[in-house]
């Protein structure tokens, strides 16, 4: 089925470790965007792409890295994970200027850093 | 920038009773506004969305929300809900034409009761 794919659901990391959250989209959507999802916190932009090889800060970037060096494949990197970098994924894409009229959502990664 | 404040973390309504959860939304600029739904253990989906035109948008579900510029606001009503609607749903809102970037607000717990 077409749509977002992220990959694992569930993740459960040490303190310092690395580790690498994998969002695939096949509907050749031009945006992807990465979101964390925090108790009364709502959704927190990361980092956003508007296409291969373009990639920008959201509002929250710190701990975090990504590339885009397909249309299709957005990972979100954490380099040295924190106990502050528990919580629930999820990445988002839509066709360039069309994002105005909703995103497709991936149905998330649960992170925990012990 | 854009923000976007929903003025309750939860509300509690009686089956079949009537709801309102609440939006409001900051722009220097003319916006773009959409309510997602959230269901327990599952990614967003959009719920409806305002771009322009008739203030009164209708989505799915039975839902509908009004735009009102004059008091920068974007509520979300059902005549009847269901013990189905019980899910979190979040406000959002992005400037058209500039970089597809959406801002959620931090959501409201619909609880339905009994």
């Amino acid at each position: 089925n077409a749509g977002v794919t992220q990959t694992p659901k569930f993740q459960v990391l040490k303190t310092g470790q690395s580790m690498t959250l994998q969002c695939a989209q096949d509907m050749n959507h031009e945006y992807m965007s990465w979101y964390r999802q925090d108790p009364g916190m709502g959704l927190r932009l990361i980092h956003y792409s508007v296409g291969a090889g373009i990639t920008d800060q959201g509002e929250v970037p710190n701990g975090y890295n990504v590339s885009r060096s397909t249309t299709e494949d957005f990972p979100l990197r954490l380099l040295s994970a924190a106990p502050s970098q528990t919580s629930v994924y999820f990445c988002a894409s839509s066709y360039l200027g069309q994002g105005n009229y909703g995103y497709t959502f991936g149905s998330g990664t649960r992170l925990t850093v012990v | 920038a854009q923000s976007v404040t929903q003025l309750d973390s939860q509300v509690p309504v009686f089956e079949e009773a009537p709801v309102e959860l609440r939006c409001n939304y900051s722009s220097s600029v003319s916006v773009y506004l959409f309510w997602y739904v959230q269901y327990p253990n599952q990614g967003l989906q959009l719920l409806l969305k305002y771009l322009s035109g008739s203030t009164l948008v209708k989505g799915i579900n039975g839902f509908e929300a009004e735009f009102n510029k004059s008091q920068t606001s974007f509520h979300l009503r059902k005549p009847s809900v269901h013990i189905s609607d019980t899910a979190e749903y979040f406000c959002a809102v992005s400037a058209p034409g500039r970089d597809d970037k959406i801002i959620f607000g931090k959501g409201t717990r619909l609880h339905i009761l009994p």
